[in-house]
């Protein structure tokens, strides 16, 4: 079945540093989502990827649609610690969604 | 305010005992699911529903029921829970179809003793 990886599962990070986090299928995807659950939250829908190569900023959070539509990053600039949660990418393939196991962010203040 | 209501937030009990959580949507979608998140594993699907009585099993079924009598409601039943029935268990609904936007509920926190 179809298997969504998503790399690395703990990201540790200075505030005001950048970084990645990084999600790989293992089936060409029909489009991608990523949420973020804050602690103690829910899940809650950033935003969706349909086409191959695409990119997409919300404000410090800029979203990547890989050409392959295998794989899509979610690269966060200047970090705060409103960016504490855990990220999640779900990617979509006839109709079905998996989502990977997410990356839990952390931010040294 | 569009929302998914799950209840309730917090439950304990005991193994063999039957229970349902209730799951309801003010969105009018035809789409809802019931998924469990665990440590290292992220979201997985336990049973999804298309539309009213029409349901079908997801990832991981075993030890649970679904019905959907109505549009808004999706109650998920444990007819005898287990221990590695505890977990954290979302709600959710999208407009038609599962790979669209999905709306989660607020979560039930779930220990079987």
């Amino acid at each position: 079945g179809q298997q969504v990886m998503q790399i690395p599962q703990y990201q540790h990070v200075q505030e005001g540093e950048d970084f990645t986090t990084y999600c790989n299928s293992s089936t060409t995807l029909s489009n991608i989502q990523w949420y973020k659950q804050r602690p103690g939250g829910h899940p809650v829908f950033l935003i969706q990827l349909v086409k191959s190569g695409e990119v997409k900023k919300q404000k410090r959070l800029t979203f990547q649609f890989g050409e392959a539509k295998k794989n899509s990053s979610l690269h966060i600039t200047a970090t705060q610690t409103t960016d504490v949660g855990t990220y999640f990418c779900a990617g979509a393939n006839d109709y079905k969604l998996s989502f990977g196991a997410g990356t839990t962010v952390t931010v040294r203040a | 305010e569009a929302q998914v209501t799950q209840n309730p937030r917090y439950l304990i009990t005991v193994t063999g005992k039957k229970l349902t959580v209730t799951c309801s949507q003010n969105m009018n979608h035809e789409y809802m699911s019931w998924y469990r998140q665990d440590p290292g594993l992220g979201l997985r699907q336990i049973y999804y529903s298309m539309n009213v009585e029409v349901t079908d099993k997801g990832d991981v079924p075993e030890g649970y029921k679904v019905s959907r009598k109505e549009k808004r409601n999706f109650p998920l039943i444990l007819e005898s829970p287990s221990p590695n029935q505890t977990s954290l268990y979302f709600c959710a609904s999208s407009f038609y179809r599962e790979d669209t936007e999905a709306f989660f509920g607020q979560g039930t926190r779930l220990t079987v003793v």
